[in-house]
């Protein structure tokens, strides 16, 4: 069974840090691109980062680039967001999501974590 | 980036009724167009990939349909479980975007 699990939920003052993990099992994690999605309180989901199932190419929306880190340790089967200069717009549920892609080109996110919390607030 | 714009916001529908959910791309995207469902504490949930495949697992009374601009999700038949929020989101270029979402209510 696939799963994701996020962690490292927090409450992070305005310009602070902060790290979020993404532990994956079920699947072979290195044969999948896995991306950061977020919600804000009361808003739609965005898309945040993205990374290649080997790790070496990375993406991000342009809200967070300069200030976050989308990495991943294949060895741990565990994605990694580091964020930094964190500001009140970045508060949110973070998701980790695998990326489908199939046979005919289409792609689409298949499995989803529950979500972990980021609060930013003095 | 790619606008979608979904509608309505929210709707009221019975148990048993039909729902019908719109979502338009700011330009075409083909069929790359998925659907998710969110409920309040809980993974979000693969629908409909491709606008009009059914992801495995999930029962027949979801649907999509469309393709270019224009796209549906329709719910036939409505049970308690699928009162939630749903998603369009377009997958044909980066960044992959999100419409704003439609909370389907108990009426």
């Amino acid at each position: 069974e696939v799963q994701l699990v996020e962690s490292g939920e927090g409450l992070v003052q305005p310009g602070g840090s902060l790290r979020l993990s993404c532990a994956a099992s079920g699947f072979t994690f290195s044969s999948y691109a896995m991306n950061w999605v977020r919600q804000a309180p009361g808003k739609g989901l965005e898309y945040v980062s993205a990374i290649t199932g080997d790790g070496g190419v990375t993406y991000y929306a342009d809200s967070v680039k300069g200030r976050f880190t989308i990495s991943r340790d294949n060895s741990k089967n565990t994605l990694y967001l580091q964020m930094g200069s964190l500001r009140a717009e970045d508060m949110a549920v973070y998701y980790c999501a695998r990326v489908k892609n199939t046979l005919t080109g289409y792609s689409y996110y298949d499995y989803w974590g529950q979500g972990t919390l980021v609060t930013v607030s003095s | 980036d790619i606008q979608m714009t979904q509608s309505p916001s929210s709707l009221s529908a019975f148990v048993g009724g039909r729902v019908t959910i719109t979502c338009r791309a700011s330009q075409t995207i083909s069929s790359y167009l998925n659907w998710y469902q969110l409920k309040p504490g809980k993974a979000p949930k693969l629908l409909i990939y491709a606008a009009s495949s059914l992801q495995s697992g999930v029962p027949s009374r979801f649907s999509g349909s469309g393709s270019g601009t224009d796209f549906t999700l329709t719910i036939s038949g409505l049970q308690p479980e699928d009162f939630a929020t749903y998603y369009c989101q377009q997958s044909y270029s980066s960044p992959w975007t999100f419409g704003q979402g439609t909370k389907v209510e108990v009426k």
